[in-house]
């Protein structure tokens, strides 16, 4: 059974870039659709932007020009990197696998504050 | 980019059924929406139920069910039980273009 994991820091300045990685296990990165949902506190789900296994991205026009995804295939991993945050960007941040299904890493929770 | 519309709350009995709707600003929901729904308790990460308008994980309630309805996809479930209480959300994924959650919808079993 595929399993994602999210990892990366807790704390985030303003303004500084909040970088988050998520490990795959069980299943192949080279397929499928690999994305990142955000979810503010008490609020709804958020998709911020799909990477293709090939490396082509789809990203939500509301953030577009603060995010970079990435992916290594090598280490069966893919990344956000969203610059420039403030205290709106605080939320869980969820790594999900799709196409023929869907399966969600647990999330983890981004605070930005000084 | 379209915005993705769903019922605010929603109530159903115990042993009731009830109809969730997702519906798009940008017209009809089709099977090339490939939709998703997706249930989420308090503090879970949220779970796959249906996806490509129909079909089930291997862990999906056979009392749920998912369908296209009127020009929205749509979430059945026949048979509540207590713990199919939660928030439950679509989500629409066009192959090349941005894709949409809905607001979600509160279920309550009462």
């Amino acid at each position: 059974q595929v399993q994602l994991q999210e990892s990366g820091p807790g704390l985030v300045k303003p303004s500084e870039t909040l970088s988050l990685t998520c490990t795959v296990s069980g299943g192949a990165i080279s397929s499928h659709y690999w994305s990142w949902i955000r979810q503010p506190p008490g609020k709804g789900l958020e998709w911020i932007g799909y990477i293709h296994y090939t490396g082509s991205t789809i990203y939500n026009p509301s953030l577009k020009s603060r995010v970079t995804l990435s992916i290594d295939t090598s280490k069966t991993q893919f990344s956000l990197k969203m610059n420039s945050v403030t205290a709106a960007d605080t939320a869980v941040y969820y790594c999900m696998r799709s196409f023929k299904g869907a399966y969600w890493g647990q999330g983890t929770l981004v605070t930005v504050s000084s | 980019q379209a915005v993705v519309t769903q019922e605010p709350s929603l109530t159903v009995s115990p042993g009731g059924t009830v109809t969730l709707t997702c519906g798009s600003s940008a017209g009809a929901v089709t099977s090339g929406h490939y939709p998703y729904w997706f249930q989420q308790k308090p503090g879970q990460a949220p779970r796959t139920l249906i996806y490509d308008t129909n079909n089930k994980h291997s862990w999906t309630p056979a009392r749920f069910s998912g369908s296209l309805l009127g020009g929205k996809a749509a979430l059945t479930l026949s048979g509540a039980q207590p713990e199919d209480e939660a928030d439950y959300y679509c989500l629409l994924s066009d192959s090349g273009i941005p894709w949409v959650f809905g607001g979600g919808t509160k279920l309550t079993v009462l």
